[in-house]
């Protein structure tokens, strides 16, 4: 059973408008996540993260939102650019696990020009 | 460059052949990882291990194993490979001062097992 879902496999949206990129997880504990960016045949670049303590995280472009009671996170990319066209996965994290991160399935992302 | 090498980039294997993937950081971080990719299952945890000479069982342990000889090299073998093994293998590496350190990816080795 996976405990980071991300339940839409693509999504594509006209540069300039906002993308929103969603997913879900079960797991309570989990108390840290991130997004990974993805490009073919390149390995995961990390792109922004939050923690639970947190509801929202800003990095330029990009945007966290972490809404806990639920258990739902999502990133906003706005604009959005033809280059922001990549596989993003979340990724979740238990503080004191060894560092194990649980990964979400991914959204490819296509940005149209 | 600093960072993380695979190799090779891909591969064909006949099943019930033994592979090693090779995996090199140049960035001195303590902990390193391999990872799975498979079609709507993301990415998924084989080893890690936390620093030189230790190494842990990750989610998908079965049928891989690790070495941790030196901080710099973390090779993963495949004893005897079977068809469900073919995926995409990342290997990743952290600073592993903290808990929350960013893991940064190797760029992946692509392996079919026939």
């Amino acid at each position: 059973d996976q405990q980071v879902k991300q339940n839409s496999p693509s999504l594509s949206v006209q540069e300039g408008r906002i993308s929103i990129l969603n997913c879900d997880y079960t797991n309570s504990m989990f108390d840290y996540f991130l997004w990974y960016k993805k490009y073919p045949a390149e390995g995961p670049t990390f792109l922004i993260s939050i923690s639970s303590i947190k509801d929202k995280n800003e990095d330029g472009r990009f945007t966290v939102f972490l809404n806990k009671s639920a258990k739902h996170l999502s990133l906003h990319i706005v604009p959005s650019q033809p280059g922001d066209s990549a596989v993003y996965f979340c990724a979740a994290f238990i503080s004191g696990s060894a560092r194990q991160l649980t990964f979400g399935s991914g959204t490819q992302l296509t940005v149209l020009p | 460059i600093a960072g993380i090498t695979q190799a090779p980039t891909s591969q064909i294997l006949a099943a019930g052949r033994r592979m090693t993937l090779r995996c090199t950081q140049d960035m001195r971080h303590n902990a390193m990882y391999w990872y799975r990719q498979d079609l709507g299952l993301g990415l998924r945890l084989i080893h890690y291990s936390n620093t030189a000479g230790t190494t842990g069982k990750g989610e998908v342990p079965d049928g891989y194993s690790v070495s941790r000889a030196n901080t710099d090299d973390f090779p993963l073998t495949l004893a005897s490979a079977v068809p469900s093994q073919t995926s995409v293998y990342f290997c990743a590496s952290s600073e592993g001062g903290g808990s929350r350190d960013t893991q940064y990816f190797g760029p992946g080795t692509r392996l079919t097992v026939l």
